[in-house]
């Protein structure tokens, strides 16, 4: 167990909708980093949030969006939801906020599936 | 798309044997880490080498940097069952950004 907890673990929605996913880190890390694994993409960064700010973005599409909150939680927010994004989710948080030097614990993942 | 690449993508070898997997990866790294990942679930951190490291070790695992040749290596000795799981490399660059490989697929027989 990393410690860094997500929900739900699965979700089955279909093209076009909204989903929101949720992440708690580690208790005292402050990033928080949102991964993409599909089986074509393989793991992808999508982006990170330091002490509730953007701090680096990768492959993330303009459809799908994040946040970090004061008690330092994550939402990732998937809208117009595509086939192609089905795929598991995850979330991971480090201490600090350089990915150059951190360690990074995963959570669970959730499982998306678009129908 | 991936960064890194790995080879082989998948290795199938009896317990007590090592496994032996690569990556290269394309840019300039400060950092090259290793993970791994039981069938669907999360990934575990095995092992970070920095880009001033030319081997680390850790326990059964044993990890080599060369980055004139861009690229890594991921032995782990003695393997066992429980060894069975996805490997990956993971490269950082100067900025932070994290490019994985695809990943090889290592199954360990007793």
């Amino acid at each position: 167990d990393s410690g860094v907890t997500q929900t739900p673990k699965h979700l089955i929605t279909a093209t076009g909708q909204r989903v929101t996913l949720r992440c708690s880190p580690r208790s005292g890390d402050l990033s928080v980093y949102w991964y993409q694994q599909s089986l074509d993409q393989g793991l992808q960064f999508l982006i990170q949030y330091y002490n509730g700010e953007e701090r680096a973005k990768g492959n993330i599409l303009e459809r799908f969006s994040a946040q970090q909150f004061p008690d330092l939680h994550s939402e990732l927010n998937l809208s117009s939801l595509e086939l192609g994004d089905s795929a598991l989710y995850f979330c991971a948080s480090s201490v600090g906020g350089r990915t150059v030097t951190d360690t990074q614990y995963f959570g669970p993942g959730t499982r998306l599936t678009v129908l | 798309s991936q960064q890194g690449e790995e080879d082989p993508q998948a290795l199938s070898i009896q317990e007590g044997e090592n496994a032996t997997m690569n990556c290269s990866y394309k840019t300039s790294i400060n950092n090259l880490q290793w993970y791994r990942q039981n069938s669907g679930r999360g990934l575990v951190h095995l092992i970070l080498i920095r880009s001033n490291e030319r081997e680390k070790h850790s326990g059964r695992l044993r990890v080599t940097l060369d980055t004139s040749k861009k690229s890594s290596s991921l032995l782990i000795t003695a393997s066992r069952a429980a060894d069975t799981a996805s490997y990956f490399c993971v490269a950082s660059d100067s900025w932070g950004k994290l490019q994985f490989g695809a990943g090889t697929q290592v199954v360990v027989t007793p």
